[in-house]
């Protein structure tokens, strides 16, 4: 089984500010974990990825995560917000199960107010 | 290439009504999801498609069917429509590597009176 939990359902940051959305994770194998977000009336668009190679994974817009396998994490990071990353920030694993159609379980979403 | 696309984008039905929602990626890909996306609580799969003419059920399928005639459309029908399936649906199609990303369509709102 697998379930995503993400803590903070909103989260208020300045501009310039860090921003820190966290996840964790349950899985009985090892995971592949995703950070999507999705901006106000758009589908959801893939920010990084983590498929066991290195623990640390950049993505775009100066987005990374780092995956802790100890603490069952794969908190999202980005130094300095900006105003255009107002947004809702989803966390997802998959056990990469073809069998089960390699289905992805999310978390229930943070919700990004960049504050000027 | 257009990606995912989702048709309609809004719709609103009288409780009992039918209505089919229409997934279409041209990315040749052979999984395809349907999601609902309900506040606090993400997106839940409600089926998936492993391939043209199979399906499978998700988490939430009750009061959905499916079908995948042709590799690239995914129809998501909801037979006698509910208050509670008032809902943003998305659509996602992804190729069979198991690390590989899902693609999104733009979604589908929908609200049953």
């Amino acid at each position: 089984a697998q379930s995503v939990t993400q803590l903070g359902s909103h989260v208020s940051v300045s501009e310039g500010a860090l921003v820190l959305l966290r996840c964790n994770y349950s899985s009985s194998v090892p995971p592949y974990l995703f950070w999507y977000v999705q901006y106000p009336n758009q589908g959801l668009q893939l920010l990084l990825k983590y498929t066991s190679a290195a623990t640390l994974v950049k993505g775009i817009n100066g987005f990374e995560a780092e995956f802790k396998k100890s603490e069952t994490s794969f908190h999202l990071t980005k130094p300095s917000a900006h105003m255009s990353d107002a947004a809702e920030y989803f966390c997802a694993v998959t056990m990469g199960i073809k069998a089960a159609g390699n289905k992805l379980t999310f978390g229930g979403g943070t919700r990004v107010l960049v504050k000027p | 290439n257009a990606g995912v696309t989702q048709t309609p984008k809004f719709r609103v039905l009288k409780t009992g009504q039918s209505m089919t929602l229409l997934c279409a990626q041209d990315m040749n890909h052979e999984y395809m999801y349907w999601y609902r996306q309900d506040p606090g609580m993400g997106l839940r799969l409600i089926h998936y498609s492993v391939g043209e003419g199979t399906t499978a059920k998700g988490e939430v399928p009750d009061g959905y069917n499916v079908s995948r005639l042709k590799k690239q459309n995914f129809l998501l029908g909801l037979e006698s429509a509910a208050p509670s399936q008032t809902s943003v649906y998305f659509c996602a199609s992804r190729t069979e590597g198991e690390t590989d990303t899902q693609y999104f369509g733009p979604g589908t709102r929908l609200t049953v009176l």
